[in-house]
């Protein structure tokens, strides 16, 4: 199985835009689709986006997702930054061969 | 609405048994597949297991396959999760997921239900 590898903290300030990284450890990031959540302290997860660049219903188009095949990365990017992104944001794959979900370990975002 | 609600978590002893169950509504549950995730206190997300329609296919991650089993009962609009040899790491809060389309990530999430493994 791969990895799906994510920064475990990022800060930034508000009105600013913030990328967060989502590099899959091997295999080619564009052989699957990937997906993001946010967590808020003491809540479920919600979708952001999916299929790597749809966002969900209701999200804002403040966020958006894109991969890379250069890095085998994949991206979701916060644009005018509010205190309330603050959050924890995960990305998801599947891995065709074992048939199995994958989420990467999470990036605590942090505004101030 | 689509609702997801989780219960049957609680205090267990290492090597016992528990059973949660997802009751869905405000959608088709036949037609869609299903996951379980947990969360391990302070840790993140960790998939462990999913179900297709027809319940033929069933998939486990490595750290549950053996122990687990994931089943449904389309008829009820319910998810069930049967947890055996439970051990202390297996202790988090347990959410179950709608996937959207197959492969295509997880569009609405229960609340979750905790289960706590400790003598």
């Amino acid at each position: 199985n791969f990895m799906l590898i994510q920064p475990h903290s990022v800060s930034e300030s508000p009105g600013r835009t913030v990328t967060l990284s989502c590099t899959r450890s091997s295999g080619n990031i564009g052989s699957n689709f990937v997906h993001w959540y946010r967590q808020r302290p003491g809540s479920a997860p919600t979708s952001l986006i999916y299929d790597n660049n749809q966002r969900s219903s209701g999200v804002t188009d403040r966020f958006s997702g894109s991969i890379d095949s250069s890095s085998n990365s994949a991206s979701l990017t916060i644009s005018g930054l509010r205190t309330e992104d603050e959050a924890d944001y995960y990305c998801q794959s599947y891995d065709s061969d074992s048939r199995v979900r994958v989420f990467g370990g999470g990036t605590k975002l942090s505004v101030l | 609405e689509v609702k997801l609600v989780e219960s049957g978590g609680g205090l267990v002893q290492p090597g016992g048994s528990l059973r949660l169950s997802c009751a869905a509504s405000g959608f088709s549950f036949s037609r869609y597949e299903m996951n379980w995730v947990r969360q391990a206190p302070g840790k993140g997300l960790e998939w462990v297991s999913h179900i297709r329609v027809r319940a033929i296919s069933k998939y486990y991650a490595d750290s549950v396959r053996g122990r687990f089993t994931i089943s449904r009962d389309n008829s009820k609009n319910s998810l069930y999760l049967q947890m055996n040899s439970l051990r202390p790491d297996d202790t988090a809060v347990y959410f179950c997921a709608r996937e959207r389309d197959s492969t295509s990530g997880n569009d609405y999430w229960g609340q979750g239900t905790l289960v706590i493994v400790s003598s």
